[in-house]
């Protein structure tokens, strides 16, 4: 079973959809949970960490599961740029390494 | 808003050579980390240095591999002696604490 597992897309919606994109970790000792937004040959901005209660950033929610090792971003209200790969990373406890999956490509049109 | 920041933006070599990829993290972090992302595939960690020292290495960082921070400001990522393979985006990056990291925007290596 891959480490980080995600839907490698793409999802195609128009501008004004809500969009969900999930993620599921391997290792029950992941402490750390990040969404990830890269652009095409660009590096990786962080846009959230993702916290047990859950967490929202104006458009942005995420939510985490750790029962289910499952971890999910909402997008609400989709702008053109939010175009992206949508990288989910989690890191182990005492750790510095991050792990990341291959990311779910999100194509925002007119 | 405070940067890494990374040199050269593209590196072309021949097969073999010895290469220097070049980072200036975020001045008050004190975690650094190389990453790579082959075209096309997920990003991986390679090393990650605190306290003037390794903590931790990947499979990847085998001996032809060594990473510096010759003064205050710079950290490096030496190649000793290219492969092909080793073509890729090498992505540095920098933490005050283990989380969150920040990247810079990367070294394109070309291996020829």
């Amino acid at each position: 079973r891959k480490e980080v597992e995600q839907d490698p897309g793409p999802f195609n919606v128009p501008e004004g959809a809500t969009v969900a994109f999930n993620c599921t970790y391997s290792n029950s000792a992941s402490q750390s949970f990040f969404w990830y937004r890269q652009d095409c040959r660009k590096e990786p901005k962080l846009l959230m960490s993702v916290y047990s209660s859950g967490n929202e950033d104006g458009r942005f929610t995420a939510q985490l599961n750790r029962a289910s090792q499952y971890i999910s971003l909402l997008i609400r209200d989709s702008k053109l740029s939010d175009s992206a790969t949508y990288l989910c990373v989690v890191n182990k406890s005492g750790y510095s390494t991050l792990t990341f999956g291959k990311g779910t490509m999100l194509l925002v049109s007119p | 808003e405070p940067e890494v920041t990374q040199t050269p933006s593209h590196q072309v070599t021949q097969m073999g050579q010895e290469v220097i990829l070049r980072c200036v993290p975020i001045s008050n972090h004190l975690y650094f980390y190389w990453y790579r992302q082959i075209l096309g595939q997920k990003v991986e960690f390679l090393v990650s240095f605190y306290n003037n020292e390794i903590s931790e290495k990947s499979e990847i960082f085998d001996d032809q591999f060594s990473v510096e921070r010759p003064d205050g400001s710079n950290f490096t990522l030496k190649i000793r002696s290219t492969k092909l393979e080793d073509s890729a985006m090498y992505f540095c990056a920098s933490s005050e604490r283990t989380s969150p990291q920040h990247f810079g925007d990367g070294t394109r290596l070309s291996i020829l």
